[in-house]
């Protein structure tokens, strides 16, 4: 089935580390997003890609990095620079500009301990 | 700027009743489009209904439907026969038409609860 996958849905990890959270789709889209959602302030971009290796900040990039080396990956990783990391991780992906729709994954759940 | 505010933090309804949620949005584009995302407790966030700017027409998808209000900067989404499965957070969305791509600018969420 088409879709988006992201890995792992919870993950655990102490102050001061870095994480990576995987995204895959295999929908053959160009474009790919990542979002943060905490209570009660909706969804917050943090970098999108429109083409391989190529990707630009989002509204609250601080602290995140990204890659885009393949279309079907989009890698998000937390740094220990993020000063407040623990959140819920969303990433989604579109065919085009026009219809604006974007397909999302199921999500990742980040604790920082 | 865009902003995107919905009012209502969470609502309920009876099932087989209409709900409607608000959502109000401020922007100097003339040219964007509006969306309503379902976020059931899975997490997974869900399309429910797209709305373009230049269209004077309310977009419907079978029990929703939408009041856009293009000068009063309104986006209400009406749920007929309310289902328990209807039952989530719905997150209103603005997007304008830019060549950068397809960033979304979200409100905050409404939780809607359906009982039975």
């Amino acid at each position: 089935d088409g879709g988006i996958t992201q890995s792992p849905k919870y993950l655990f990890r102490k102050e001061g580390q870095n994480v990576t959270l995987s995204c895959e789709q295999n929908l053959n889209h160009d474009a790919m997003y990542w979002y943060r959602q905490d209570p009660g302030q909706g969804l917050r971009l943090i970098y999108y890609s429109q083409i391989v290796n190529d990707f630009q900040k989002g509204d609250i990039a601080e602290g995140y990095s990204v890659s885009r080396e393949k279309k079907e990956s989009f890698p998000l990783t937390v740094t220990s620079a993020q000063k407040n990391p623990t959140a819920f991780y969303l990433c989604a992906s579109s065919m085009d500009r026009i219809t604006g729709e974007l397909f999302f994954g199921e999500g990742s759940r980040l604790t920082v301990l | 700027a865009q902003t995107v505010t919905q009012s209502q933090p969470e609502m309920s309804v009876q099932e087989a009743e209409t709900v409607t949620l608000s959502c109000t949005y401020d922007t100097s584009e003339s040219n964007y489009y509006l969306f309503w995302y379902k976020q059931p407790p899975s997490r997974q966030m869900i399309l429910v209904i797209r709305q373009e700017a230049y269209k004077q027409q309310n977009a419907t998808e079978n029990r929703f439907s939408v009041n856009f209000q293009k000068a009063a900067k309104s986006f209400s989404l009406k749920i007929s026969d309310s289902q328990l499965g209807d039952t989530a957070m719905y997150f209103c969305a603005f997007m304008k038409l830019w060549a950068g791509g397809n960033k979304l600018v979200f409100g905050a969420g409404t939780i809607l609860r359906v009982k039975s």
